[in-house]
């Protein structure tokens, strides 16, 4: 079975340049999570969705940042203007809504803003 | 506001010997706890998950237990081989889907 497909991989791109990562959950699965993972801050909830609702998006850091689920399929986290201080792995990871299933996680998006 | 913690930060072992890695958390009014290992320049693998009624789950030289009243998870892995070698993330999952990650516990097994 496909795994949480993120892309692209690498992203490097200059202050100011907006960025879109990109997310596909693993089919059937009603939650999709965004997190970010920094050295300081280790990895933060920015926000989820339940059947393409965004439910608590208190993580999402400032208002440059947005984020997407136009269908069961597919989400975008998008920063706009992107900052170097957003540098930082971005990952989403997608769940079943019941309390006894875990988090699956995609390989990430290694983000860097020069 | 729920804090987790791990100890150690980091740990290096020689192949075979049994360890215990330890995760921490402040408030108790959690749904379950997760444990993930993650590679170098990958995302997180789920190891084991524990439920707040449960008291430990085992899968093959994993075996994880939980007691919540006291705030503390423990990863135990028997024999352990440098494949072993990874960092290993606790979280916990408050009420609605909320979730909070401990920093990490990075493990070296040497051959």
């Amino acid at each position: 079975d496909a795994g949480v497909i993120q892309s692209p991989r690498h992203e490097v791109t200059e202050m100011g340049q907006e960025v879109t990562l990109r997310c596909k959950p693993i089919s059937g699965h009603d939650y999709l999570f965004w997190y970010r993972q920094t050295m300081m801050r280790g990895l933060e909830l920015l926000i989820y969705f339940n059947n393409n609702v965004p439910i608590d998006d208190s993580g999402m850091p400032e208002d440059r940042f947005s984020a997407k689920m136009p269908n069961a399929s597919f989400s975008t986290l998008k920063i706009q203007p992107s900052e170097p201080r957003d540098s930082a792995v971005y990952f989403c990871a997608s769940s079943l809504g019941t309390v006894s299933q875990p988090q699956h996680f995609g390989d990430g998006t290694r983000l860097s803003i020069l | 506001k729920q804090e987790v913690t791990q100890i150690p930060a980091a740990l290096s072992v020689p192949e075979g010997e049994n360890l215990v890695l330890n995760c921490s958390f402040t408030d108790s009014a959690i749904y379950n706890l997760q444990w993930f290992r993650q590679d170098p320049g990958k995302g997180l693998t789920s190891l084991l998950l524990i439920q707040s009624s449960q008291r430990e789950q085992t899968s093959g030289r994993l075996n994880a237990s939980l007691d919540k009243s006291s705030g503390r998870s423990t990863l135990y892995i028997a024999a352990s081989q440098p494949g072993d070698s990874a960092t290993y993330l606790c979280a916990v999952r408050l009420p609605g889907q909320n979730f909070v990650f401990g920093p990490g516990t990075r493990l070296s097994v040497l051959p």
